[in-house]
């Protein structure tokens, strides 16, 4: 089975850098994602490393290592609208892609 | 082009009676999943289906939970009879075939099932 944790929430100034971190431990393992849902609506993708090292994508990157089961996910110049909750999800190995997601971290932007 | 379809967006329903969820995934997607996501448990898979074939059903919470894919652009997730504790946004997403690159899931925007 899978067993994600991830902070519950998170506290952060605009303009500034936060980093949020999941880990996870699994019978399977091929590949990390990193889903964003804002209040009331749906997760959207944002990241996937299935290799280690880091992924680079504007102004959101995504760590991977798989020796330590870690991984966290980096937001820069932060803006009020990253206010959300950002999932932490593994995919098993298996020709599926199932995603088993950590509950979730959700992240408040103040001013 | 359209995303994973959900019906309906919004539903309120009494204890006992027979609720069904419907979702069309993207077209070309070969695997459709179905979520469950409350605030105490999170997002929790129901189920999933690849090339309309049930491949795990171990999420699904209980016998009168049941789902089905007549074909490639339409599943049900039926609840009969429903229950408070029911209540919850279910998510169907789907995806394409394989695992190679980032390929990964889309949701749609869920049905928030409100169960009095």
């Amino acid at each position: 089975g899978q067993n994600i944790d991830q902070p519950t929430e998170m506290t952060a100034t605009e303009g500034a850098i936060v980093q949020i971190n999941c880990t996870y431990q699994t019978s399977g393992f091929n590949g990390l994602f990193w889903y964003q849902q804002h209040a009331g609506e749906a997760p959207t993708f944002l990241s996937y490393n299935v290799l280690d090292g880091l992924e680079e994508k504007g102004r959101f990157s995504s760590f991977l290592s798989r020796s330590k089961g870690y991984s966290y996910l980096l937001l820069k110049e932060l803006q009020m609208k990253d206010s959300a909750s950002y999932l932490c999800a593994v995919r098993e190995a298996g020709g599926y892609n199932k995603l088993i997601f950590g509950a979730g971290t959700r992240l408040a932007v103040h001013p | 082009d359209a995303g994973v379809i959900q019906s309906p967006r919004h539903e309120v329903t009494e204890m006992g009676q027979e609720v069904t969820l419907r979702c069309k995934p993207i077209s070309g997607h070969n695997s459709l999943f179905w979520y469950r996501q409350t605030m105490m448990r999170g997002l929790e898979l129901l189920i999933y289906f690849n090339n309309n074939v049930p491949i795990d059903d171990s999420g699904m919470p209980e016998d009168r939970f049941s789902a089905k894919m007549p074909n490639a652009s339409f599943s049900t997730l039926k609840i009969q009879p429903s229950e408070p504790r029911d209540s919850a946004v279910y998510f169907c997403a789907s995806s394409p075939a394989g695992q190679g690159g980032g390929n990964t899931i889309y949701f749609g925007e869920g049905s928030w099932l409100t169960v009095v």
